[in-house]
């Protein structure tokens, strides 16, 4: 069965250092998103990606935050200058278009010192 | 307002019991609705949409009342296995770009 997958599984970085987050999504899906949870909390929508460009962003996403889909398999989430308070879980999520069924990739932990 | 409200819990069952979370929404333009179930440090995985006429998949049956505003989800039969958070999501109508996700509802299924 088709999943999304994401690298690393886990990160570790100092402040004010970027990451970069890698996830493929499933093949044929249209719909691209990134999500973040920090750890006892809700899971927060970041941003949302289709037809290669970003379709909504939240007020989370500010420009510390990058997407893009560089060669139509990857789909890459850039934190440039990374604060504590970014230390959360990372997940990524496609959706084919047909339903709005989202499937999740199994999460970057991203921990900032 | 929150978007999307649970109770917390946790709810906890021996096993076999029925047990049921509700989840309300705030937004009338909510569409489509979704129970989802994350494991602990998982993610998220769908368990099932949840349709106007209401579904049933297996021991899961989700309704939906409208002119509440709330989804529900029953599990009949309670495993210990269906320990999880339940996540209610929606998302707005004629709208892929945007879902909102309740906090979780905790069941612990004891034996």
């Amino acid at each position: 069965e088709p999943e999304v997958t994401q690298t690393p599984s886990h990160q570790v970085t100092q402040m004010g250092q970027e990451v970069i987050l890698r996830c493929v999504p499933i093949s044929n899906h249209l719909y691209f998103y990134w999500y973040r949870q920090i750890l006892g909390q809700k899971v927060e929508f970041l941003v949302s990606f289709y037809n290669n460009e970003i379709s909504e962003k939240s007020e989370i996403f500010d420009d510390q935050f990058s997407v893009e889909r560089p060669d139509g398999s990857n789909f890459t989430l850039k934190i440039r200058s990374t604060k504590l308070e970014d230390s959360a879980m990372y997940f990524c999520a496609s959706m084919p278009g047909a339903s709005y069924e989202q499937y999740f990739g199994p999460g970057t932990r991203l921990t900032v010192t | 307002r929150k978007e999307v409200e649970q109770d917390p819990g946790p709810f906890n069952v021996p096993e076999g019991a029925t047990v049921a979370f509700n989840c309300t929404y705030s937004n009338s333009a909510s569409q489509s609705f979704f129970w989802y179930r994350q494991d602990c440090r998982k993610e998220p995985k769908l368990l099932m949409s949840v349709y106007s006429s209401g579904n049933e998949d297996g021991r899961f049956t989700a309704q939906l009342n409208r002119a509440s505003q709330y989804i529900s989800l029953l599990i009949r039969d309670s495993k210990l296995s269906d320990s999880a958070t339940y996540l209610c999501v929606v998302n707005l109508r004629n709208n892929f770009n945007k879902f909102y996700f309740g906090s979780g509802t905790k069941l612990n299924v004891k034996p």
